[in-house]
């Protein structure tokens, strides 16, 4: 079947705009994940939903990164006012439950360059 | 908070040789351990993992032994091959953590033929 999909696979942006990030999970997985990778970093944690609902969203790193997840399935990752350390890979992972006991399973990311 | 800290790469080894990556962990509760691999051009994918203390993980020819004792889950394998060139990244989920995953910072291996 099909895997985790996120779009645009690549983004180029100037500093200060909006950006919306999109991540179809697997059909059928209730968890969510979003992460950011760095160049030459593991994925950091940025936020986690169950359902609708953001179980854990400790990991945003300010007021700018917000995520919404309105019908359980589809989840968009929403940037205001972008800036140069922003650039990352911002990936997706969907699993059937939560991540200790349930795989993971990870989209090809998207590549964010804020210029 | 929790934590993982693993061997800096690159690794570089002749086919057939030997592997390990060294792993060790901090946490506060009693988390389960991951090793997730990334192919060149492909995704994250989870290679192995362990729940429990003295769980042994292991997939594709690879393994990792959870050692509570040590805080330690490293990755081994006896034969490397070309093919096992990726980049491996540690990882844990810790339910005393809200269950996040928290990774390493990845170990590249490239395996010469």
């Amino acid at each position: 079947g099909a895997g985790v999909s996120q779009t645009p696979s690549n983004k180029v942006t100037e500093k200060g705009k909006y950006v919306e990030l999109r991540c179809d999970p697997i059909s059928g997985h209730t968890a969510l994940y979003w992460y950011r990778q760095s160049l030459g970093q593991g994925p950091e944690f940025l936020i986690y939903f169950q359902g609708t609902g953001a179980a854990d969203d400790s990991g945003l790193p300010n007021d700018r990164f917000f995520a919404v997840r309105p019908e359980g399935s589809v989840s968009t990752l929403k940037i205001q006012r972008t800036e140069r350390g922003d650039s990352a890979v911002y990936l997706c992972a969907s699993s059937l439950g939560l991540a200790g006991s349930y795989e993971q399973y990870f989209g090809p990311g998207t590549r964010l360059t804020v210029t | 908070g929790d934590s993982v800290t693993q061997m800096e790469g690159p690794v570089t080894l002749s086919e057939e040789a030997f592997l390990t990556i060294n792993c060790t962990y901090t946490a506060t509760g009693y988390p389960s351990l991951f090793w997730y691999v990334q192919y060149p051009g492909e995704g994250l994918q989870l290679l192995l993992k362990a729940t429990k203390a003295d769980d042994k993980g292991s997939n594709k020819g690879f393994e990792a032994t959870y050692r509570k004792e040590t805080t330690s889950f490293h990755l081994e394998k006896g034969s490397v091959q070309v093919s096992d060139s990726a980049v491996y990244f540690c990882a844990l989920s810790d339910p005393a953590g809200g269950f996040k995953t928290i990774f390493g910072a990845g170990t590249r291996l490239f395996v010469k033929a």
